[in-house]
């Protein structure tokens, strides 16, 4: 069936890197956007990026640009957020979300993974 | 960035009642709203895109409205699954932007 699968969350330090993985699979991987979404303990969701099809259009939260970068590989059917310079208030849940298919006319976050756990803490 | 403003921030209604939840954006979106539900423990999930379209499998008494910066989410018969966090998201730029979320509750 359709599905994304988070995975690569852990405890962390505060300063150091995490990378967390989102695999697709179910769906021709190739053609859709992916979104990263977290959700802080006890707190609302929160939009983090959004790596196109391709991987030619990336865009960040203002909160996390400049330390986490995104990216795909599509032989791999897989996207990965890349967090540096980790800080306590990072430590959520994150949820990758299927986007737009090539060509879209909406932009839908319609299939969702169960999220993985980032705690950054000393 | 755009800021999406959610109201009331909690609601507690009965089985059956028709409840209303608004969004307020800080500019106007046009139609590029969408409408999310999460249970507790639980992945968040589509109900609405594009202001009012349903996403495939949502009960019909689901639906929302509006457009530019004011939108609404509406439950026309509260049923007892209902019971969740409702958020809206704008993607009509980036960042995209998530309301802080209301937590309905059934009575």
């Amino acid at each position: 069936q359709v599905q994304v699968e988070e995975s690569g969350g852990g405890v962390v330090q505060p300063g150091r890197s995490l990378r967390l993985s989102c695999a697709g699979s179910g769906f021709i991987f190739s053609s859709y956007s992916i979104h990263w979404v977290r959700q802080a303990p006890g707190k609302g969701l929160e939009w983090v990026a959004i790596i196109s099809y391709d991987g030619r259009k990336i865009f960040y939260a203002d909160a996390v640009k400049g330390r986490f970068t995104i990216s795909r590989d599509n032989s791999r059917n897989s996207v990965y957020l890349e967090m540096t310079s980790l800080r306590r208030e990072d430590t959520a849940i994150y949820y990758c979300a299927r986007g737009p298919v090539i060509r879209a006319k909406y932009d839908v976050l319609d299939i969702w993974g169960q999220g993985t756990t980032v705690t950054v803490s000393s | 960035a755009i800021q999406m403003t959610q109201s009331p921030s909690s609601l507690s209604a009965s089985v059956g009642d028709r409840v209303t939840l608004t969004c307020r954006a800080s500019q106007g979106i046009g139609n590029d709203l969408g409408w999310y539900q999460q249970k507790p423990g639980k992945a968040p999930k589509l109900l609405i895109y594009s202001v009012s379209i349903l996403q495939s499998g949502v009960p019909s008494r689901f639906s929302g409205s509006g457009s530019g910066t004011d939108f609404t989410l509406t439950v026309s018969s509260l049923q007892p699954e209902d019971s969740a966090t409702y958020y809206c998201l704008q993607d009509y730029s980036y960042p995209y932007t998530f309301g802080q979320g209301t937590k309905l509750e059934i009575k």
